[in-house]
């Protein structure tokens, strides 16, 4: 399967700390993104990361790529109560394909 | 969200009715895609469309019918749907087709009775 599946399935956590989730996947990628979602809503894209880079940044995201493990990990540094949402994964294979992959994505709650 | 909109927000029908869902974008973007999305499953990609043609149709049943008469205006028609079709609808844009950054609309939540 090309699809990303993330884990854990479901997060919770204190407003205020870190929240961790990973992606992995098995075949090549192009890119690996990240989306969140909340609830019975569309989905956000949040960050791009290419198959040559190896980690970047966007405000309290940090997300990472390891090509060889065929894995990404999404951090959110202090946490708040409004990103209580969902969050995906999605590859995006190097040729051919005309669309993402999405995995079935993390559930996170931040306990206020 | 207002990249892109979707009408109706919820619809219910019944087996027997002929619905259509409709997705317009505003970015300018060249393809267009409809996804469904059901509890506990990954988003299952139904079909993209690059500059109003279709290039991708997932083994999608007939009850389904996209139509893209536009690069900015994407309609999918429902008829005689089973319960098991109850899901969130959702339509998204991308520059071109393929490893681009995908803007999502609001879904519609369809519900078959």
């Amino acid at each position: 399967s090309q699809q990303g599946e993330e884990d854990p399935q479901a997060l919770s956590i204190q407003e205020g700390e870190n929240a961790t989730m990973n992606c992995s996947y098995k075949t090549s990628i192009n890119n690996l993104q990240w989306y969140r979602q909340n609830s019975g809503r569309g989905l956000v894209h949040l960050i791009l990361i290419r198959s040559n880079e190896r980690e970047k940044h966007s405000g309290r995201l940090r997300v990472t790529l390891d090509t060889s493990k065929k894995s990404s990990s999404l951090l959110i540094t202090a946490s708040r109560a409004a990103d209580t949402a969902s969050y995906f994964c999605a590859t995006a294979p190097p040729t051919g394909a005309n669309n993402l992959f999405f995995g079935t994505g993390t559930r996170l709650t931040v306990i206020p | 969200e207002t990249g892109v909109t979707q009408t109706p927000r919820h619809l219910v029908m019944g087996m027997t009715n002929k619905k259509s869902l409709k997705c317009e974008q505003h970015l300018g973007h060249n393809a267009m895609y409809w996804y469904k999305q059901s509890a506990k499953k990954p988003l299952e990609l139904m079909f993209v469309y690059s500059l109003e043609e279709r290039v991708e149709n997932n083994s999608v049943p007939s009850r389904f019918s996209p139509e893209c008469p536009n690069s900015s205006h994407l309609f999918l028609h429902l008829h005689t749907l089973q319960p098991e079709d109850s899901a969130l609808y959702l339509c998204a844009s991308s520059q071109f087709p393929g490893p681009d950054e995908q803007y999502f609309g609001p879904g519609t939540r369809l519900t078959v009775t």
